[in-house]
């Protein structure tokens, strides 16, 4: 699996736009890039998966450079209720199963 | 669709008895993971079965732990005989395929604590 680097930490206020970049430098050609959300004593939510270029759900946007060496999560407004923390994960439908969770990016929105 | 679902949700035992975790993935997933979580290890992937048949259970820390998923609707995992530093957050999951193309969707977890 392409290894993936994230902030430790960052910091928002409510309302503003939070962006989380993630990088994975050794991303194979069949990888999809997703990112996972985790609230205190829940288990991950799926948030949003691309390949490349943008993608848009309800919560959330993903954006992939054309070389897919990096991905950001874009949070638009958010609110003290998207305080969590952000795990992007890479890997492809030809892996063997081993989603690897790294350390996260934990989101503290202020008010 | 009501989710993965784990029980117990909490789980509490001394050290040297069995305990037993419980998992019920969503109806027509074909792929269930087991993770546990701790502060210092972040989230582990212990063993993933897809179709019923584990696949890779690499993951899992020593002979003490052991999985089964008896039909497609139940998984357990066992730890016999269980020791202090197995206490963690224990996750089932659930997905559609066995790759990272297919979203997992976890139940709330257990919280094993062995005293």
């Amino acid at each position: 699996l392409a290894k993936t680097t994230q902030p430790i930490s960052m910091d928002s206020y409510e309302g503003q736009e939070v962006n989380i970049t993630c990088s994975h430098n050794n991303i194979a050609t069949n990888d999809y890039i997703t990112w996972y959300q985790q609230f205190p004593s829940q288990g991950p939510r799926f948030i949003i998966q691309g390949y490349k270029t943008k993608v848009t759900n309800e919560v959330a946007s993903l954006f992939i450079p054309a070389d897919r060496k990096s991905s950001t999560l874009s949070l638009p407004r958010v609110s003290l209720s998207d305080t969590a923390v952000y795990y992007c994960l890479v890997g492809g439908s030809g892996n063997t199963g081993k989603l690897i969770f790294g350390q996260g990016t934990t989101l503290q929105v202020k008010p | 669709d009501a989710g993965v679902i784990q029980s117990p949700r909490h789980e509490v035992t001394e050290m040297g008895q069995e305990v037993t975790l419980r998992c019920k993935p969503i109806s027509g997933h074909n792929s269930l993971f087991w993770y546990r979580q701790t502060m210092m290890r972040g989230l582990e992937l212990l063993i993933y079965f897809n179709n019923n048949v584990p696949i890779d259970d690499s993951g899992m820390p020593e002979d003490r732990f052991s999985a089964k998923m008896p039909n497609a609707s139940f998984s357990t995992l066992k730890i016999q005989p269980s020791e202090p530093r197995d206490s963690a957050v224990y996750f089932c999951a659930s997905s559609t395929g066995q790759g990272l193309d297919s979203p997992l969707h976890f139940g709330n977890g257990t919280r094993l604590t062995v005293t």
